[in-house]
């Protein structure tokens, strides 16, 4: 069974910095490209960073470019997104999921999420 | 940037109804790319369909997807009563990666 379990969500002030972390089991880890979603309370979703299956490539979210580092180890099968100089607009669930070329690189597995609330 | 804009905002129908939800591009995408997702509320998303028209593992058959160009539509034939939750389409491109639409809220009436 796929699992997908974030955790390191916190209540941070502005400008400060947390690492989140996403630990995955029942696949692969090391062969697939992976990603983080974020949704602030009652909102949609926004896709925040990809990383690909080595870690040597990486993309992101031009709401978060230059503040947000996403970073793996296939050894520990751990998907890590840095966030800093946060404000109260990265306040969200923050969700790790795994993308496949086998569905067309649509979202096939996610966790449950954490919590990141930003207040002073 | 490839801006998706669903319709409607809400959604209202009774089990046993056919539910239509629409997804449109701002410009003409790929139907490899695009993808639907289904969010009950205290749960993360799951995918419904990606590909346009293919079910992910474990969909019932009554959720199917269509579409071409800059039109997209996930339809659920009979609602049954777990139906009732939020969609997203999604479409996945160069920059940014993945991008959501607003989403579609499917009430019971």
């Amino acid at each position: 069974e796929v699992q997908l379990l974030e955790s390191g969500g916190d209540f941070i002030q502005p400008g400060g910095s947390l690492r989140l972390s996403c630990v995955v089991s029942g696949f692969s880890f090391s062969n697939y490209a992976m990603n983080w979603v974020r949704q602030a309370p009652g909102k949609g979703l926004e896709w925040v960073a990809g990383i690909s299956s080595t870690g040597g490539s990486t993309h992101y979210a031009e709401s978060v470019r230059g503040r947000f580092t996403i970073s793996r180890d296939n050894s520990k099968k751990t998907l890590y997104l840095r966030l800093s100089t946060l404000t109260a607009e990265d306040t969200a669930i923050y969700y790790c999921a795994k993308d496949d070329r086998r569905t067309n690189w649509a979202l096939d597995s996610w966790g449950q999420g954490t919590l990141v609330t930003v207040s002073s | 940037e490839i801006v998706l804009t669903q319709s409607p905002g809400t959604l209202s129908l009774s089990p046993g109804e056919r539910a239509t939800l629409s997804c449109r591009a701002s410009q003409s995408v790929s139907g490899s790319s695009l993808a639907w997702y289904q969010q009950k509320p205290g749960q993360a998303p799951r995918l419904l369909i990606h590909g346009t028209s293919s079910r992910a593992t474990g969909i019932p058959d009554r959720f199917s997807g269509s579409g071409s160009g800059t039109d997209f539509t996930l339809t659920i034939s009979r609602l049954e009563p777990e139906d009732f939750a939020v969609y997203y389409c999604q479409h996945y491109g160069n920059s940014p990666l993945y991008t959501f639409g607003q989403g579609t809220k499917l009430e019971i009436k």
